[in-house]
This record gives structure tokens, C-alpha cells and sequence, in this order.
């Protein structure tokens, strides 16, 4: 049974860089049939896509946020990882990753891990 | 446009038929997911490819669409389906991925 994991630091400085790493365990991220996303919900507020990468490396990104994310995937650790720079406290929220069917026309969100809580303060 | 706009709360009676809808010009093209959030916990898919459920989802969850509106139907509410409900899509350019901002349901 598949399942993702988040880990990193529950707390970041504003200015600095959060990242963030979710290990895939139970089956390969190396399938054709889906990308792995980054999605985040800050406190009492909805949910927000932040980008997805391909087991190849390509990457499609939130336009909001494209200027400071970068998402990339090592197939040998079964690992994808998300970097947003010069972070503030707009950016506080639970950080979830997720497996994305993009097999067909119609994407949708399969599989989410557990979330972590990033908090952005000095 | 790439946004998408559902209403922020819905209540039910117990067992009686609820519909959330979500709104967005992307709907026009593709059809829309939907999610369910309780408290504490991570978003779980209800359905996708307008009206498939994933394996353990109840049939009284069942989608819909139309013209630039996503419907979820709840048939017969139950009170474990009080929760939060979010729509999702490929936004009108195909590229990128796109949430509603949420129905909290209420079940009486």
C-alpha cells in the first residue's frame, strides 16, 4: 500500500528558504502515470496547489508562487522535494504532498500524506 | 479564468440529500474532483472523473456536471459526513491544478 511522508523543519525565518522532502514508500515514483504534487493549507483557510514534477523532472508550477518554488524528484531515494525561498509568515500553513493520476484527461489527487505544519517566524 | 467558487457553508438534515456546487469557467472543459476534509486531517478524494469512487467511498456520494458547474451529492446524509469539501480541476490552460475555496458542511 503506497503512502507519501513529509519531513523538515516545523520552523523557518522569514527571508529564508523552507524546504520540504516526502518519501513515497509501498511502490516506484517512477510511473508513468503520475506526477507528485505539493499542495499547502494555511490555518482556518483553504486549500492551495503549489506544483507538481514528473518522475523525469519536468515541472508545472502554481503562477502565484512560480517565482519562488522549485520542486524536484529523486527517483533514487523515492523522494520528491519542494524549496520556497524568502518565505514570510503569508506563507504558514500545513504543507501536504499528494500522487496525482494524470493517466487520463481529468487530474485528481489519489493519495495525500499526513501534512506537516511549517510555521514562518523570528 | 482559473478560479473556482463554491459556497462557503451547506447544512443537511441527518439522512436528508444535500448538493455542494463548484463554479469555474475550467468546468466548461475538464470535470472537476472533489475532496473531503475533517478536522486534523488530510484532504481524502470522494470523487473524480465526475462521478468515480475510490474504493471505500459510500454510494451515497455521487457527482455531477454541467456547463460551468460541478455538483456533490450527498443521498441520505450521515453525520460522519460533516466536514469540509473542496472541488478541484485542471485550470482552463490544462497546465496547472486549481481548488475551490471550500463548502463547510453542516449536518443537523
Amino acid at each position: 500500500q503506497l503512502q507519501l511522508q513529509e519531513s523538515g523543519p516545523g520552523l523557518v525565518k522569514p527571508s529564508e528558504t523552507l524546504s520540504l522532502t516526502c518519501t513515497v514508500s509501498g511502490g516506484a515514483i517512477s510511473r508513468n502515470s503520475y506526477s507528485w504534487g505539493w499542495i499547502r493549507q494555511p490555518p482556518g483557510i483553504g486549500l492551495e496547489w503549489i506544483g507538481s514534477v514528473y518522475y523525469g523532472g519536468s515541472t508545472n508550477y502554481n503562477p502565484s508562487l512560480k517565482s519562488r518554488v522549485t520542486i524536484s524528484v529523486d527517483t533514487s531515494k523515492n523522494q520528491f522535494s519542494l524549496k520556497l525561498s524568502s518565505v514570510t509568515a503569508a506563507d504558514t500553513a500545513v504543507y501536504y504532498c499528494a500522487r496525482i493520476d494524470t493517466s487520463g484527461y481529468y487530474w485528481y489527487f489519489d493519495l495525500w500524506g499526513r501534512g506537516t505544519l511549517v510555521t514562518v517566524s523570528s | 479564468s482559473s478560479e473556482l467558487t463554491q459556497d462557503p457553508a451547506v447544512s443537511v438534515a441527518l439522512g436528508q440529500t444535500v448538493r455542494i456546487t463548484c463554479q469555474g469557467d475550467s468546468l466548461r472543459k475538464y470535470y472537476a474532483s472533489w475532496y473531503q476534509q475533517k478536522p486534523g486531517q488530510a484532504p481524502m478524494l470522494v470523487i473524480y472523473n465526475k462521478n468515480s469512487r475510490p474504493s471505500g467511498i459510500p454510494d451515497r456520494f455521487s457527482g455531477s456536471s454541467s456547463g460551468n458547474t460541478a455538483s456533490l451529492t450527498i443521498t441520505g446524509a450521515q453525520a460522519e459526513d460533516e466536514a469540509d469539501y473542496y472541488c478541484n480541476s485542471r485550470d482552463s490552460s490544462g497546465n496547472h491544478l486549481v481548488f475551490g475555496g471550500g463548502t463547510k458542511l453542516a449536518v443537523l
